[in-house]
């Protein structure tokens, strides 16, 4: 059974860090893309960030480039998302992603973390 | 590329015929993926390639649309069917969720 854990979430200061983890089971890490997806409080989705299966590739939304740096550990199963210099706005359930179903020349996220809260606020 | 999703909330009955629109600002191909999320939990998967059902999904769900224009079809409301649907672009970086469309008991 895939899962997906997310840990390292909690109250932060404007201007501080954080580091969210993501411990994945059940499937073979190395083998696929991972994202962040987060979602603040009664609102949207809003993709943060990928990664390629080795590492190689990243990508960011905008708001979060030179902040954010996503990353994994393929020999411990795990992702992470470094969070820095956090603002408000920043506040939201991050949720870690599979990016494994294959259709259509894409993978598609197919499995979501149950998500960790984080809120920036002094 | 901006994703609109319309209408952004609706109320149905059980049994209903209901679908939810996604327009994308810009030709995305067949890149589109449709989530459904309850309260307090994570999203799942429904659809993706724009019309390609995810394994377990029910069959009264459906995809459709290629270029700018989608949709998603519920063709029988059932109760569990009741939450938010969200759709996703993969053509381009970054990859954007529409708003959401919430489906609530009339």
């Amino acid at each position: 059974e895939v899962q997906l854990v997310e840990s390292g979430g909690g109250l932060v200061q404007p201007g501080g860090s954080l580091r969210l983890s993501c411990a994945a089971s059940g499937f073979s890490f190395s083998r696929y893309w991972m994202s962040w997806v987060r979602q603040a409080p009664g609102k949207g989705l809003e993709w943060v960030a990928n990664i390629k299966e080795d590492g190689s590739e990243k990508n960011s939304v905008d708001s979060v480039k030179d902040r954010f740096t996503i990353s994994r550990d393929n020999a411990k199963n795990s992702l992470y998302l470094q969070m820095n210099s956090l603002r408000v706005e920043d506040t939201a359930v991050y949720y870690c992603v599979r990016v494994g179903r294959w259709g259509n020349y894409r993978y598609w996220p197919d499995y979501w973390g149950q998500g960790i809260l984080v809120i920036v606020s002094s | 590329i901006q994703l609109t999703q319309s209408p952004s909330s609706l109320s149905a009955s059980v049994g209903d015929r209901v679908t939810i629109a996604c327009r994308a600002s810009q030709g995305i191909s067949n890149f589109l993926a449709w989530y459904q999320q309850k309260p307090g939990k994570a999203p799942n998967l429904l659809i993706y390639a724009a019309s390609t059902l995810e394994s377990g999904v029910p069959s009264r769900f459906s995809g459709s649309g290629s270029g700018t224009d989608f949709t998603l079809t519920i063709s029988s409301l059932q109760p569990e069917d009741f939450a938010t649907y969200y759709c996703q672009h993969l053509n381009s970086y970054p990859l954007t969720f529409g708003g959401g469309t919430k489906v609530e008991i009339k």
